[in-house]
């Protein structure tokens, strides 16, 4: 149990296109979920914290008009990714917070690509 | 505020030999403690975690951890490696209430060599 999903698992878009990723907790309801990005081989750095159908709230210094997060329900959170450019590739991470043991569960993660 | 140290970047290993990756943190408040792994262009995986009890954690796969409150650590061990275990082991805390947001060591590259 406690499996989350994310999709799609690699995209490439255009410089100045917007790309939406999905993740979604697909056997429990996830009360919070986070947005992560990480870069080469380094750590995750959280983006944002999402709780169902309230604003997310976002860590200092991440863009909330670049980085769009929706979370329309119990098992859906969105990032959108507005007018991408080269430099916001990177690999996206998001868990879910909920499930047997109240722990977070990460999402296998979205590699964005910007050309 | 509330951190994660990992000393070490890269910790090469042989087969079959023990392993201690360390994790260090500083809080001023109650913590729960975790160790994910991440094979290459893949996403997290929850290896084992410290949320209260006994100090001593175990995994399924040989790994275990300790929880070290007057230490303020939470270091990895396993006592034969294998190569499968060649991966990138990050550490992280949340905290008993509040946002449950995760702090996230820098992570240490395990590298198992035959």
């Amino acid at each position: 149990g406690a499996v989350v999903s994310q999709h799609p698992s690699w995209v490439i878009c255009k410089s100045g296109t917007s790309v939406k990723i999905e993740c979604r907790s697909l056997d429990f309801q996830a009360t919070t979920m986070f947005w992560y990005r990480q870069f080469p081989k380094q750590s995750l750095m959280l983006m944002a914290t999402s709780n169902e159908g309230s604003k997310a709230t976002y860590e200092q210094g991440v863009e909330k008009d670049k980085f769009l997060i929706n979370h329309a329900s119990l098992t859906l959170s969105t990032l959108t990714v507005t007018s991408a450019h080269p430099e916001d590739s990177s690999f996206y991470i998001c868990s879910a917070r909920g499930g047997p043991s109240d722990t977070q569960y990460f999402g296998p993660g979205t590699r964005l690509t910007v050309l | 505020a509330q951190s994660v140290t990992q000393l070490d970047s890269q910790v090469p290993v042989f087969e079959e030999a023990p392993v201690e990756l360390r994790c260090n943190y500083s809080s001023s408040v109650s913590v729960y403690l975790f160790w994910y792994v991440q094979y290459p262009n893949q996403g997290l995986q929850l290896l084992l975690k410290y949320l209260s009890g006994s100090t001593l954690v175990e995994s399924i796969n040989g790994f275990e951890a300790e929880f070290n409150k007057s230490q303020t650590s939470f270091h990895l061990r396993k006592p034969s490696v294998h190569i499968s275990d060649t991966a990138e082991y990050f550490c992280a805390v949340s905290w008993t209430s509040g946002t449950y947001k995760y702090i996230f060591g820098t992570g240490t590259r395990l590298k198992v060599l035959a």
